[in-house]
């Protein structure tokens, strides 16, 4: 079954630290979204991906780096943490954006 | 902008009452709309999606959304809901470059 997969689920880091959040997927999707959802906010895109070496800005981008080394995995990366980067975040794919996004299950991210 | 606005955070209905969540768009063409539904503690799915045709679109589990433009609205409804529909719900526009979601509201089904 196709499928999303992210890692860690749950993560604790110290303010400073480096962060390394993994999104598989089994979709053969070219597109690939990292958002992350805050009370009050819904959900914010940070970075976005058309296909394998490919990241683009979305509308909160500041203190978040993206990767995509290939059509399957996309990483988000906190070269710095910081307590405000404290939330869940979610990574999907898909094909386009009229069609259907498919999310993984999420990563609560603290920083101490 | 192009943005979607849901005016209500939260919203409680008995058990086999009848529901509608609100959803207003803000775009000047006509949109892409979707319906995602959150269950607790897991990701996100697609309950509905508009683009043009019959204004009333069907979703899973019994929901539809009505869209107007003359409203700019996406509403969101079903007949008689059940308590495992007690979920966040979230509005979301599709523009050319990516998927924009809503606030959400939460919705709690009381006995």
């Amino acid at each position: 079954e196709a499928a999303v997969t992210q890692s860690p689920r749950n993560k604790v880091a110290v303010t400073g630290g480096k962060v390394t959040l993994s999104c598989n997927q089994t979709n053969n999707h070219n597109n690939m979204y990292w958002y992350r959802q805050d009370t009050g906010h819904g959900l914010r895109l940070i970075h976005y991906s058309y296909g394998a070496g490919s990241t683009e800005k979305g509308d909160i981008p500041d203190g978040y780096k993206a990767s995509r080394p290939s059509q399957e995995n996309f990483s988000l990366i906190l070269e710095l943490a910081t307590p405000s980067q404290t939330s869940v975040y979610f990574c999907a794919s898909g094909e386009g954006t009229i069609n259907t996004l498919y999310f993984g299950a999420g990563t609560r991210l603290s920083v101490l | 902008a192009q943005s979607v606005t849901q005016p209500d955070a939260r919203v409680t209905v008995s058990e086999g009452a009848s529901l509608q969540l609100r959803c207003k768009y803000s775009y000047s063409g006509t949109p892409y709309l979707f319906w995602y539904v959150q269950y607790p503690r897991q990701g996100l799915q697609l309950l509905l999606k508009y683009y043009s045709g019959d204004p009333v679109v069907q979703g899973v589990n019994g929901f539809e959304a009505e869209f107007s433009k003359s409203n700019s609205s996406f509403h969101l409804r079903k007949a008689s809901v059940h308590w495992s529909d007690s979920a966040v719900y979230f509005c979301v526009f599709g523009s050319g470059t990516y998927q924009r979601f809503g606030t959400g509201t939460k919705l709690q089904v009381v006995p």
